[in-house]
C-alpha cells in the first residue's frame, strides 16, 4: 500500500488564483481530514469526511471547499488565494472502528502565495 | 475539550532516556491520550496511545497515572533520528463523528551527539 499521497508536493500561487489540492488513500479508510500548519505551530483542521458524499467543516474552514465523492479521493479546493493560506497542508485518514484510531499522514503540501 | 500542556523544548544526549510530560487536567471519562511524532517536512506520524496505567510498544512507553490528569511519554536511549516535535493529544476522536483532537504546538525534542 501507498498509504496516503498529496500532489503537488510544492506550489507558489499568486494573490487570487486558484487551486487544487490532491489526496489519495489506498487503505480503504472512511474518514479523510485536511490539515494545514503554520511556521512552528501544530495542526490545524480545515475539512474532514467520514465517507463519501459526506464532509464538515473542521476548524479553520473560510477560503476553502471540499469534495469526496469516492473512498479514496479527498481533494482540497483553494479560491481566490491569500498571503495567509500560504502554510503546509496535511492529508489524512483513518479507519473507525472504536473510539479512537489512529490518523495516517500524508507527506504534505507546502504552498506560497505571494 | 481537553486542554493539553507541555514544555516548548527539550535537549538530551544520545544513549540518555528522555521524558516528555503532558498535563491535561480536565480529561474527561471518554477520553484517550495519544502521542505522534513529527519529523521536518513531514507528516506526523502515531507513537503511543493510553487510557490509563501503563503501555509500551517498540518505540515508547507512555505512563498514565490513576487521576489521569497528566501523562509521560518515555523514550529509552534516544538517537540523533529521535530529534523531532512530539504532540500530546487528548480526546474522542469520533464522538458524534466529530474528529475532536486539537494538536498544540508539541515539544520539540533535540538529540546531541
Amino acid at each position: 500500500n501507498a498509504g496516503v499521497t498529496q500532489t503537488p508536493k510544492f506550489r507558489i500561487l499568486k494573490i487570487g488564483q486558484s487551486m487544487t489540492l490532491q489526496c489519495t488513500q489506498d487503505m480503504n479508510h472512511n474518514y479523510m481530514y485536511w490539515y494545514r500548519q503554520d511556521p512552528g505551530m501544530g495542526l490545524k483542521l480545515i475539512y474532514y469526511s467520514v465517507g463519501a458524499g459526506i464532509t464538515d467543516k473542521g476548524e479553520v474552514p473560510n477560503g476553502y471547499n471540499v469534495s469526496r465523492s469516492t473512498t479514496e479521493d479527498f481533494p482540497l479546493r483553494l479560491e481566490l488565494a491569500a498571503p495567509s493560506q500560504t502554510s503546509v497542508y496535511f492529508c489524512a485518514s483513518t479507519f473507525t472502528t472504536t473510539a479512537y484510531n489512529e490518523q495516517f499522514f500524508g507527506p504534505g503540501t507546502r504552498l506560497t502565495v505571494l | 475539550l481537553a486542554k493539553t500542556t507541555q514544555p516548548i523544548s527539550m535537549d538530551s544526549y544520545e544513549g540518555q532516556e528522555v521524558n516528555i510530560t503532558c498535563s491535561h487536567n480536565n480529561i474527561a471519562t471518554n477520553d484517550y491520550i495519544t502521542w505522534y511524532q513529527q519529523f521536518p517536512s513531514q507528516g506526523p506520524r502515531f507513537i503511543i496511545q493510553g487510557y490509563k496505567t501503563k503501555v509500551t510498544n517498540e518505540v515508547a512507553s507512555l505512563f498514565i497515572p490513576a487521576d489521569r490528569k497528566s501523562s509521560t511519554l518515555s523514550l529509552p536511549r534516544v538517537s540523533l533520528s529521535d530529534t523531532a516535535v512530539y504532540y500530546c493529544l487528548v480526546g474522542v476522536m469520533f464522538s458524534g463523528g466529530y474528529n475532536k483532537l486539537i494538536f498544540g504546538a508539541g515539544t520539540r525534542l533535540a538529540v546531541h551527539p
